[in-house]
């Protein structure tokens, strides 16, 4: 089946830095990916939909120029939480959609726990 | 309003029960059923999938849609401990672009 491979799993940074996560689909080609943030005991909140090729597009409320996203392959999409502040700790998740799987073919990442302290 | 609700729990069964896990929504235009399970610390992983309504088994999975109602389960026979995680259902529609909405998740506990 299709896998998905997140990168750093866990990440503990400073305030003021930024940190880059990375999204990678091993088995397919993936030219939608999507990057979800999730607050303990609360539901995935998309935060934006990272076309490869072309602009991320952001959801509501999100912050573009906070939470860089790069799509620069078939295969990797890049977060990265500039100038992290505690409130950014979160867990985020990423998700690529193998079409060959049609509307099922949604994959997870394992996700990265983001601590800024 | 939510576009769609799911209790959180947390829901605490002993071996062997049956368990029942439910959402509702209120997008008429969702077609796509998912129900994943989430393991702590982990991303979610896809275990059951529907289209429009009607039931699915799969070994003790069973999910139903009732479109009418905008409600959705997953039922769970002979529940084991290794059960015990965060089911999520979600849900997408084709005019959407295939966006998937999730609910809170409900966190379901099996006890030996």
């Amino acid at each position: 089946g299709a896998v998905v491979s997140q990168h750093p799993s866990r990440v503990i940074c400073k305030s003021g830095t930024s940190v880059k996560i990375e999204c990678r689909s091993l088995d397919f080609q993936a030219t939608t990916m999507f990057w979800y943030r999730q607050f303990p005991k609360q539901s995935l909140m998309l935060m934006a939909t990272s076309n490869e090729g072309s602009k991320a597009t952001y959801e509501q409320g999100v912050e573009k120029d906070k939470f860089l996203i790069n799509h620069a392959s078939l295969t990797l999409s890049t977060l990265t939480v500039t100038s992290a502040h505690p409130e950014d700790s979160s867990f985020y998740i990423c998700s690529a959609r193998d079409l060959r799987q049609g509307a099922w073919g949604y994959t997870f990442g394992s996700g990265t726990r983001l601590t800024v302290v | 309003q939510k576009e769609v609700e799911q209790d959180p729990g947390p829901l605490s069964v002993p071996e062997g029960a049956i368990v029942s896990l439910n959402c509702t929504y209120s997008n008429s235009a969702f077609q796509y059923f998912m129900w994943y399970r989430q393991y702590s610390r982990k991303g979610p992983e896809l275990l059951m999938y529907t289209y429009s309504s009607g039931n699915k088994e799969d070994g003790r999975f069973t999910a139903q849609v009732d479109k009418s109602s905008k409600y959705i389960s997953l039922f769970i026979r002979d529940s084991q401990p290794s059960d015990s995680a965060t089911y999520l259902c979600a849900m997408s529609a084709e005019t959407g672009g295939f966006k998937t909405i999730f609910g809170a998740g409900t966190r379901l506990f099996v006890k030996a």
